[in-house]
């Protein structure tokens, strides 16, 4: 079975810094690919990056980027120069490639209040 | 080209009713996915449709949840009867190939049964 543990219920973090949020997997199979999704009060679920468990470069996108350490079996996600925008439920999320269909895991998620 | 949609985005009814969420994927998008996340809890896959099949619905909690797609085009999940536990936010997903960044997510359905 898979699981993703988010540890951090609600953080603080100030305009224009970085933070990080932590991600922790579990899974028996080799090939996975790992997700974090950010969720703004108007409900929606946004895609912001995605690392394949064989990708051998950490994963970027713009201000995301994704502490890939797999001998950790961590994920965890930092925003640079944080922006009063980003203030929203983050979610990590897990998928397995053993199984057909390409259902995903998720964590607890993390609260992030972006204070100016 | 429009996203993923859900109807409708609130919902209150009171236990023993029945309720009907609808997704509309985005068009040309085989698969589509339900998902929900109570309250306090993680969210929680619930089952997976390629075109108007069922590929997997191990998620699905109980027999109360029924969960259709119409010619493969829009899904349907309905609760019969509605208890207190399934108050919660359903979301739908869909994606058209094996690509699982392609995974596109509806704003969701806020459920509470009161």
């Amino acid at each position: 079975a898979q699981k993703i543990t988010q540890t951090q219920p609600g953080m603080f973090v100030q305009e224009k810094e970085a933070v990080t949020l932590d991600c922790t997997y579990d899974t028996s199979d080799p090939s996975y690919g790992l997700f974090w999704y950010k969720q703004p009060s108007s409900g929606e679920m946004i895609f912001l990056i995605y690392q394949g468990s064989y990708d051998q470069q950490n994963a970027t996108e713009g201000r995301y980027s994704l502490n890939f350490q797999k001998a950790r079996k961590s994920a965890n996600l930092v925003i640079s120069a944080s922006q009063l925008g980003d203030s929203a439920m983050y979610f990590c999320a897990m998928i397995t490639f053993k199984a057909a269909g390409n259902k995903l895991t998720f964590g607890g998620g993390t609260r992030v209040l972006v204070k100016p | 080209e429009a996203g993923v949609t859900q109807f409708p985005s609130h919902s209150v009814i009171e236990k023993g009713q029945t309720v009907t969420l609808r997704c509309d994927p985005i068009s040309g998008h085989d698969n589509l996915y339900w998902y929900r996340r109570v309250m306090g809890k993680e969210i929680k896959f619930l089952l997976h449709f390629v075109k108007e099949s069922k590929q997997d619905e191990s998620g699905m909690p109980n027999n109360r949840f029924l969960a259709e797609r119409t010619g493969g085009t829009y899904s349907t999940l309905k609760v019969q009867p509605a208890e207190l536990e399934d108050s919660g936010v359903y979301f739908c997903a869909s994606s058209q190939g094996r690509l699982p960044y392609e995974q596109y997510f509806g704003p969701g359905t806020r459920l509470t049964v009161t």
